[in-house]
């Protein structure tokens, strides 16, 4: 699988949107972009998918850069609730059981 | 309401001796995975399984094993062999989406500590 890189760490005031950023530039032409967060001694919990075209739901929107090779996922209006690891992962669809390799994320605090 | 429910939430253990950690799924889901987070780390994965009576390893297997008996079920043993079990064990299930990627949904953890 291909890896990414993130900061480690990003702060975002409540009520602003957070714009979290990721680099994957050996992704490769069948290879989604997904991102996932993980509030403190939780489960991860699935936000968003893509693989060319930007996309949004009602939790978030993801940017995918043209040559996809970076990405960001933005949080329109962060709440203190949104504070939590944020992963972004690359992986096949292969229609076999898919295996996301997850890093170290990036670690949002949401503040007042 | 449809979920993975992994149990128990706290597990102590003597060194030494094996521990099964459960997780079941009632999403109807083919494949199953397990992952163990270590602090401060992401997660890494253990064993995972596509279908019934069919399951592969991860990246870090040894020391563990898995069973699939059952679409619904996917337990998994921590067992003496394993050197540093102490660890927060994360269960999740996959939809697929068609050709558009797919989903893992997540239970809430096992953290197991062993003493």
């Amino acid at each position: 699988d291909a890896k990414t890189t993130q900061p480690t760490s990003m702060d975002c005031a409540e009520g602003r949107a957070a714009n979290l950023p990721c680099n994957h530039s050996t992704i490769s032409g069948n290879e989604y972009v997904y991102w996932y967060r993980q509030i403190h001694s939780q489960g991860p919990q699935y936000i968003i998918h893509g693989l060319k075209n930007n996309e949004t739901n009602e939790m978030a929107s993801l940017i995918i850069t043209e040559d996809r090779k970076s990405s960001t996922l933005i949080l329109p209006h962060a709440t203190l609730r949104d504070t939590a690891v944020y992963y972004c992962i690359v992986g096949t669809d292969t229609g076999t059981a898919s295996k996301l390799t997850f890093g170290t994320g990036t670690r949002l605090q949401v503040t007042l | 309401d449809g979920g993975i429910t992994q149990s128990p939430k706290y597990l102590f253990r003597k060194e030494g001796q094996n521990v099964t950690l459960s997780c079941e799924q009632n999403l109807n889901h083919d494949a199953m995975y397990w992952y163990r987070q270590d602090p401060g780390q992401g997660l890494r994965l253990i064993y995972y399984s596509q279908i019934v009576n069919d399951f592969q390893k991860g990246d870090i297997a040894e020391g563990y094993s898995v069973s699939r008996e059952k679409k619904e079920s996917f337990p998994l043993t921590v067992t003496s062999a394993q050197k540093n079990p102490t660890a927060f064990y994360l269960c999740a299930s996959r939809r697929r989406r068609g050709h558009t990627g797919d989903e893992q949904f997540f239970g809430p953890g096992t953290r197991l500590t062993v003493l």
